[in-house]
């Protein structure tokens, strides 16, 4: 199957430091690619969507302004958490898909700490 | 917005018994339906899905069962084995808008 790559795997930072998460297809290209994140114990949560070349569609609640997402080339999109807080703590899934199949293929997660 | 229950929870089964996991959703529209295992500290991983038009599929030791009748779809797994502890989620796609709605998750433990 096709295969998304996250790094770094894990992080921990200040507070208010910025963080940015790479998320990459590496045997496809993805048209689309999702953020998702995911607190302790719970389901996984869709933060954006991002399609290559244009700009990432929030969910409600979502600050774009704090999560900045950038799909620049069809096999790469980064997420930016901005000025990071102890509350932004979580685990931050990409996934990926390409034009004209349904199937969405995760990455490995990316351990957000803020102290 | 679309709308999915999971039940159970947690589930314990002893080691070569079945487990099911149930989800029900509320968008009739809705029209994908696949399942994803998640391992401690891993993205999720499909292991299997069903779309609109098929009401069973079945791969090795893992079935899906859909009713778009009444909205709810389920998860078999058969002859259950330690590595098929996890935790467990059922997932919703509306290919008009391609947005997955998750689960709540099931932790299945499978006792030796």
């Amino acid at each position: 199957g096709a295969v998304v790559s996250q790094h770094p795997s894990w992080v921990i930072c200040k507070s208010g430091t910025s963080v940015k998460i790479e998320c990459r297809s590496l045997d496809f290209q993805a048209t689309t690619m999702f953020w998702y994140r995911q607190f302790p114990k719970q389901s996984l949560m869709l933060m954006a969507t991002s399609n290559e070349g244009s700009k990432a569609t929030y969910e409600q609640g979502v600050e774009k302004d704090k999560f900045l997402i950038n799909h620049a080339s069809l096999t790469l999109s980064t997420l930016t958490v901005t000025s990071a807080h102890p509350e932004d703590s979580s685990f931050y899934i990409c996934s990926a898909r390409d034009s004209g199949d349904h199937e969405q293929f995760f990455g490995p997660g990316t351990r957000l700490t803020v102290l | 917005g679309e709308n999915v229950e999971q039940h159970p929870s947690t589930l314990s089964v002893q080691e070569g018994d079945s487990a099911v996991i149930k989800c029900t959703y509320s968008d009739s529209a809705s029209n994908y339906f696949p399942w994803y295992k998640q391992e401690l500290g891993k993205g999720p991983q499909l292991i299997i899905d069903i779309r609109s038009n098929v009401g069973e599929k079945k791969d090795q030791r893992i079935a899906v069962t859909l009713n778009k009748t009444a909205k709810h779809f389920s998860l078999h797994i058969t002859e259950t084995q330690p590595e098929d502890s996890a935790v467990y989620f059922c997932a919703v796609i509306n290919f008009g808008n391609e947005k997955l709605t998750f689960g709540t998750g099931t932790r299945l433990t499978i006792i030796p």
